[in-house]
């Protein structure tokens, strides 16, 4: 297990076409997560999840965005409808949570660098 | 809602000099503080991290204090070295829930 993938590298897509991203964790990781970063900003949080249960979604994510992990393990990330706003990096990351009186570092993924033109 | 402010935003050194980054964070339930270091065109990694039971953590050239009164945290970096030149990020978390991130700091190490 070499860590957090993610497929594609790159996607460029025309505006108005859906795209799904791929993020694999490391597999004894129970939490999955994805967020957005554009250009000099910090990571944003988009969802998370602990095995396949989706616990939460921010709420500046419209209902374009979509995220599932069916299985507990690898995880997708769709958006339909794509606009120029959706230009972004999206970074998958992993943790692996066990109670709540602690909190976890996070191993990222390298991304998934979307241009919409 | 929850929000985390980092400053500077840029921040130049000579070579051997300190660093000092300093955060706020405003949802007082935060009980896990995480910095990261991003370099271009690679993804953020954990480079040192604090709980809100201890103060002060160090790890060789890099440390990190917290005032859980005053809801502040920093990352001192000493004797710093052009391979420290990157950006980096605070972010803080409540227990094992979503983690909140600054907008990041460019640290310049000049030689």
């Amino acid at each position: 297990d070499t860590g957090v993938s993610q497929d594609p590298r790159h996607k460029i897509t025309k505006r108005g076409q859906n795209v799904t991203f791929r993020c694999d964790p490391i597999s004894e990781h129970n939490r999955l997560y994805w967020y957005r970063q554009t250009l000099g900003q910090g990571p944003e949080f988009l969802t998370y999840f602990q095995n396949e249960a989706q616990l939460e979604k921010s709420r500046l994510l419209s209902d374009r965005f979509s995220a599932e992990r069916p299985k507990g393990s690898f995880s997708t990330l769709e958006i339909q409808r794509t606009e120029q706003g959706d230009s972004a990096m999206y970074l998958c990351a992993s943790s692996l949570f066990r109670d709540l009186d602690r909190g976890y570092g996070y191993t990222f993924g390298s991304g998934t660098r979307l241009t919409v033109v | 809602g929850e929000n985390v402010e980092q400053h500077p935003s840029t921040l130049s050194v000579q070579e051997g000099d300190s660093a000092v980054i300093k955060c706020t964070y405003s949802d007082s339930a935060s009980n896990y503080f995480p910095w990261y270091k991003q370099e271009l065109g690679k993804r953020p990694q954990l480079i040192i991290d604090i709980r809100s039971n201890v103060g002060e953590k160090k790890d060789q050239r890099i440390a990190v204090t917290l005032n859980k009164t005053a809801k502040h945290f920093s990352l001192h970096i000493t004797e710093t070295q052009p391979e420290d030149s990157a950006v980096y990020f605070c972010a803080a978390s409540t227990g094992g829930f979503k983690t909140i991130f600054g907008a990041g700091t460019r640290l310049f190490v000049k030689a």
